[in-house]
């Protein structure tokens, strides 16, 4: 089955304490994406990766940092996690002809 | 520019009715216009979406229409079921290679029987 998957769904930490957010799509799609969803702000991307080694700064990248070292694999990471990055975290990719999103299920992250 | 301008934010529709939900974009050069469709617990997925070379696309009840002079679409559900109760993201993007979707800020359906 076509997926993205996404690890953990839900995360509860403390302000500083590292973590990350695993993400892996077996469709061997070349784009990658981070977003962050807030109550009356939408889906804003915080991180992009068009393909393996090739990362760029979404929208609202400030505070987290990414890495693609696998064409699956797409981690989020938050070195130092503060109470404003308490959201829901969806990975997407995409690829071939289609401009379609694939979504994961989500993370829901809170930072006490 | 790149902002995706939506409204409502909550709709409140009967079992039955059509629901509405609006877009309006300023960058001419964005040339996808899909919306996603999102149910609690869940990641968004695609419902429907629309090139600007096309004034109307239609897939079963839902149709998008798309007023390239005004800078605007919409998303026409027609006969709504307490099924379609979600999330409804319109977005836009530049087909350059990026794939990078600037989203609205959503609207909250409810259909209520």
């Amino acid at each position: 089955e076509a997926q993205v998957t996404q690890n953990p769904r839900y995360l509860i930490t403390v302000t500083g304490k590292k973590l990350t957010v695993t993400c892996s799509q077996n469709m061997n799609h070349e784009y990658m994406s981070w977003y962050r969803q807030d109550p009356g702000l939408g889906l804003r991307q915080i991180y992009y990766s068009m393909n393996v080694e090739v990362t760029d700064k979404g929208d609202v990248p400030e505070g987290y940092k990414v890495s693609r070292k696998e064409k699956r694999n797409f981690p989020l990471i938050l070195e130092s996690p503060s109470p404003n990055q308490t959201s829901l975290y969806f990975c997407a990719s995409s690829g071939g002809l289609s401009y379609e999103q694939y979504f994961g299920p989500g993370t829901r992250l809170t930072v006490t | 520019q790149q902002q995706v301008k939506q409204s409502p934010q909550s709709l409140i529709v009967q079992k039955g009715g059509i629901s509405i939900i609006n877009c309006a974009y300023e960058n001419t050069a964005f040339d996808y216009f899909p919306w996603y469709q999102q149910f609690p617990g869940k990641g968004p997925a695609l419902l429907i979406a629309i090139r600007p070379d096309v004034s109307e696309k239609k897939e079963g009840r839902f149709t998008i229409s798309f007023n390239k002079s005004a800078k605007q679409f919409s998303l026409h559900i027609m006969d709504s079921q307490p099924g379609d109760s979600a999330t409804y993201f319109c977005a836009a993007s530049i087909r350059t290679g990026t794939d990078k979707l600037i989203f609205g800020t959503g609207t909250r359906l409810q259909v209520f029987p």
